[in-house]
């Protein structure tokens, strides 16, 4: 069955701090693996694609990592800020099927001033 | 452009009763999504369609019906509300539903909380 599991489920940072979320799954055939930010009482924001090939993808002050061969990816947050605060889902697709996503239950990131 | 806009925000029902949560999209997309997200768990399928005038069942599309009026809207339909319902519920569009990267990424709308009691 495919799955996508995140860690930690919850973490609190203060301002200016780095933090690395961690994504692992088990998704097959893989197609490509995405992360999202999700404000409170919003929708989904994407953050960032990549593709088999792709090992690291940059979008602003967030960084992702994939690591195909081990099937983990890293969300990292570079000099966090009070509006990081959000909760981050790891969405993988799997080839096949229509790109059928499977979703992580999420990181909830709180950055305290 | 609005992106995709869901109404309504929030709804309490009965048990029993039924209501359509409307969601509609401006970025001329194929392709439209419904999914639930519930406390701890990651969102999941309930129907999509891949173009207009096609749906299909996703993960978890029981007590649920849907309709693609026509490209830009879809509509959820909950005929007879459950408790196991209470859920928030999101509608995503893309340009299709596969094929090369960019066509595929899904934008989502701000949510209908809803509560069944």
């Amino acid at each position: 069955k495919n799955q996508v599991e995140q860690s930690p489920q919850s973490l609190i940072i203060l301002e200016g701090k780095n933090c690395t979320l961690q994504c692992n799954y088990t998704v097959s055939p893989f197609s490509n693996l995405r992360w999202y930010k999700q404000d409170t009482g919003r929708g989904p924001v994407s953050l960032t694609i990549m593709t088999f090939s792709e090992n690291t993808k940059s979008n602003g002050r967030y960084t992702a990592t994939l690591d195909a061969d081990t099937k983990q990816s890293s969300l990292h947050i570079t000099a966090s800020q009070l509006s990081d605060s959000a909760s981050y889902i790891c969405v993988v697709s799997a080839q096949a099927a229509g790109n059928k996503l499977t979703f992580g239950g999420g990181t909830r990131v709180l950055v305290k001033p | 452009n609005a992106g995709v806009t869901q109404t309504p925000k929030f709804q309490v029902l009965k048990t029993g009763q039924s209501m359509t949560l409307q969601c509609a999209q401006d970025m001329n997309h194929n392709s439209m999504y419904w999914y639930r997200q519930d406390p701890g768990m990651g969102l999941r399928l309930i129907y999509y369609s891949a173009s207009e005038g096609t749906t299909d069942k996703g993960e978890v599309p029981n007590g649920y019906n849907v309709s693609r009026l026509n490209k830009r809207e879809f509509s959820l339909r909950l005929e007879s509300a459950a408790p196991s319902q209470t859920s928030v519920y999101f509608c995503a569009s893309s340009e299709s539903r596969s094929g090369p990267r960019g066509s595929y990424e899904q934008y989502f709308g701000p949510g209908t909380r809803l509560t069944v009691t």
